[in-house]
């Protein structure tokens, strides 16, 4: 089974750096994504990382440590439309998705 | 990237009875499925469609309450049988797809209420 942690909310401030955590517990992993999701809309596909370390995509980037079982996504230079939930998602060998109950993150100016 | 759409965009239906969601990319998918998220939670896996066979369905979900058809590698449907309440959520798509990169991609979701 699949057991995947994220805490719930955090609020900072336009122009500033959020790092987001989350700790799972797997039957079996191939990889972990970082989506992010605003109200009333669909996920969208932020990173992938499937190996350890980090991968850098702009003003985001995600970590992974497999043997800690444990990701981060880093949001840099923070912007007001960078408020939503910010979710993660394990995905196992028959590359179904089970996901945390992401984070929401507040941007305020 | 994959283009996805699904109709209908939202609905509202009567309690017991039954709502067909279509999902169309624009490209030819090995993996296609299903997903459900309940108001303020998060996306939980219904099914895996898979093309020409019966679709693999997860913990708590059944093939009468949400039948899924995948015809070819560009289309499929799930039905909500006999609605209730409990039914309301968004049903979005997901797309497996090989690009530049390993990408899930969602569809734009169906939002459904019962009332």
């Amino acid at each position: 089974g699949q057991n995947i942690d994220q805490p719930t909310e955090m609020t900072a401030t336009e122009g500033a750096i959020v790092q987001i955590n989350c700790t799972y517990q797997t039957s079996g992993f191939n990889g972990l994504f970082w989506y992010q999701q605003h109200a009333g809309e669909a996920p969208t596909f932020l990173s992938y990382n499937v190996l350890d370390g980090l991968e850098e995509k702009g003003r985001f980037s995600s970590f992974l440590s497999r043997s800690k079982g444990y990701s981060y996504l880093l949001l840099k230079e923070l912007q007001m439309k960078d408020s939503a939930s910010y979710l993660c998602a394990v995905r196992d060998g028959n590359n179904r998705l089970a996901f945390g109950k992401g984070n929401q993150v507040v941007v305020i100016p | 990237s994959a283009v996805i759409s699904q109709k209908p965009s939202r609905d509202i239906c009567q309690r017991g009875t039954s709502l067909t969601i279509q999902c169309q990319v624009d490209s030819q998918v090995t993996m296609m499925f299903w997903y459900r998220q309940q108001p303020g939670q998060s996306l939980t896996l219904i099914a895996t469609a898979n093309q020409g066979s019966e679709a693999t369905y997860e913990s708590g979900f059944v093939i009468d309450k949400f039948p899924i058809s995948r015809p070819n590698l560009t289309f499929s449907t799930l039905t909500v049988s006999n609605m209730s309440p409990e039914d309301s959520s968004i049903y979005l798509c997901s797309l497996y797809l090989r690009d530049r990169e390993e990408t899930q991609y969602f569809g734009p979701g169906t939002r459904l209420l019962v009332l």
